[in-house]
């Protein structure tokens, strides 16, 4: 089976340019999480959604945004960027919200804002 | 709220000496805990997990116990190895206050010298 797979894997964007990150989970899974680790940090938990309904949003601007798919995969969308938003996205697929059954992370997208 | 610590890095270690990394939690409900690597250019690998107090999470020789009284997950290692050389970060998950999102602390990196 394939894992967590993320696009593209690396991108070069612009200030105040807009970007969409790619996410398809496990087959069978139907929750996706987003979370941002800048360099040298952990994770930070962006959204989750279950059953293309948002079940949690962490502590960012509403330039962030996302969305799931019927399929279950999702996206997540930046708004006008900012050299901060520099860091590695990465997305989490569990077969449910609560993930009591594990997460699943893909490799990540490497967004580089200049 | 939920908030996790972990000694600082980098950790230098010549091998087959003893690791532990410390980890530190501060949570108001009943969280598991986790431990996830992260080796270069990579996402986040599940290493181990302990969902209640007192239990003993282990793989790969790998060891970490959920201490409710000292709020405490500190992971241990034997005898590390050259490829054990990764960024190691220790998580929670509290489903009853934060839904099914992770939080972690900001990580350690470990290097293992020959």
């Amino acid at each position: 089976d394939a894992g967590v797979t993320q696009s593209p894997t690396h991108l070069i964007k612009t200030r105040g340019q807009q970007v969409t990150l790619r996410c398809s989970p496990i087959s069978g899974h139907k929750s996706v999480s987003w979370y941002q680790q800048v360099l040298g940090q952990g994770p930070q938990f962006i959204f989750q959604y279950y059953e293309k309904e948002e079940r949690g949003r962490g502590n960012f601007p509403d330039r962030f945004s996302a969305r799931q798919f019927p399929n279950y995969s999702s996206e997540l969308n930046v708004n006008a960027l900012l050299l901060g938003d520099s860091a590695l996205y990465l997305c989490a697929s569990s077969l449910d919200a609560t993930g009591g059954y594990g997460y699943t992370f893909g490799s990540g997208t490497r967004l580089t804002v200049v | 709220g939920d908030s996790v610590t972990q000694m600082e890095g980098p950790v230098t270690l010549s091998e087959e000496a003893f690791l532990t990394i410390n980890c530190t939690y501060t949570a108001t409900g009943y969280p598991s805990l986790f431990w996830y690597v992260q080796y270069p250019g990579e996402g986040l690998q599940l290493l181990l997990k302990a969902t209640k107090a007192d239990d003993k999470g282990s793989n790969k020789g790998f060891e970490a116990t959920y201490r409710k009284e000292t709020t405490s997950f500190h992971l241990e290692k034997g005898s590390v190895q050259v490829s054990d050389s990764a960024v190691y970060f220790c998580a929670l998950r509290d489903p009853y206050n934060q839904g099914g999102k992770l939080i972690f602390g900001q990580g350690t990196e470990l290097s293992v010298k020959p």
